[in-house]
C-alpha cells in the first residue's frame, strides 16, 4: 500500500472549514483514500474514502487532485468535538480490508 | 445494527503473567477481525487480521498471539507478558470498506 504524509498538527477556528491535506504520490490506480479519525482514548471512527472523484457525506468532503497525487478532508464548520487524530490511509480494496495507519494529524479546534 | 464488544476495559497485569483479551461482534456474519495496538503517544499497530474461522494472519513478529475460535470471536493472547506489551488494544471488524473499531482494553504491565 502507498504511503502518505500528513502535517503533524493544525489548529481550526470553532464554526470555521477545517482543511486536512494528505500526499499520497506513489498511489497507484486501484488504491483507495480512506480518512479516519480518533478522538482521545476511543477507537478509530470512520470518515469517508474515495478512489477519483470527489466525495461527500454527512461529516465530511473528500477532494482529490486529478493526478491523485494528493486530497483534502475538509470538515466545513468544524466543532470543538472535532478536535481529533486525522489519519489519510491508502490501500488496495481487497478481501482483508487491512489498514495500515501513520502518525495522522492532530486537529485542534479552538473557540 | 452490528455491535462490538470487547472486555475488559482495562487491565493491570504484572510482568510474565498470562493475558487474555476478547472480542466479539454481533449483528452480522463472517466478518473480518482485526487486533491493533496503540502504544502511549504512539499511531496504531495492525497486530493481528482474520479473514475466517482458525485463519489468522501475523503482521509483526512479537509476544502475542491470537485465535478464532468461533465466527464472531477473536481473542488476543500472551504466555507471559512484557512490559513492552503495554498499551490499548484495540479489536475491529472489516465490511466492505469500513473498519469498525471497540472501545479498546487499556493494558498495563508492571
Amino acid at each position: 500500500d502507498a504511503k502518505t504524509t500528513q502535517p503533524t498538527s493544525m489548529d481550526c477556528a470553532e464554526g470555521r472549514a477545517a482543511n486536512l491535506p494528505c500526499n499520497h504520490s506513489t498511489i497507484s490506480g486501484n488504491e483507495y483514500v480512506y480518512w479516519y479519525r480518533q478522538i482521545h482514548s476511543q477507537g478509530p471512527q470512520y470518515i469517508i474514502h474515495g478512489l477519483k472523484n470527489n466525495e461527500t457525506n454527512e461529516m465530511a468532503s473528500l477532494i482529490i487532485t486529478e493526478d491523485r497525487k494528493s486530497s483534502t478532508l475538509i470538515l466545513p464548520h468544524a466543532t470543538l468535538r472535532d478536535t481529533a487524530v486525522y489519519y489519510c490511509i491508502v490501500r488496495v480494496g481487497s478481501n482483508t480490508g487491512k489498514l495500515i495507519f501513520g502518525q495522522g494529524t492532530t486537529l485542534q479546534v479552538k473557540p | 445494527s452490528q455491535t462490538i464488544h470487547q472486555w475488559p476495559a482495562t487491565l493491570v497485569q504484572p510482568v510474565g503473567s498470562p493475558l487474555s483479551l476478547e472480542c466479539t461482534v454481533e449483528g452480522t456474519s463472517n466478518p473480518n477481525l482485526y487486533w491493533y495496538r496503540q502504544a502511549a503517544g504512539r499511531g496504531l499497530q495492525l497486530l493481528f487480521y482474520s479473514v475466517g474461522i482458525g485463519q489468522i494472519s501475523s503482521e509483526v513478529p512479537q509476544n502475542l498471539s491470537a485465535s478464532r475460535p468461533q465466527d464472531r470471536q477473536f481473542i488476543l493472547s500472551s504466555k507471559k507478558l512484557l512490559l513492552s506489551d503495554s498499551g490499548f488494544y484495540l479489536c475491529a471488524w472489516g465490511f466492505r470498506n469500513e473498519q469498525f473499531f471497540g472501545p479498546g482494553t487499556r493494558l498495563t504491565v508492571l
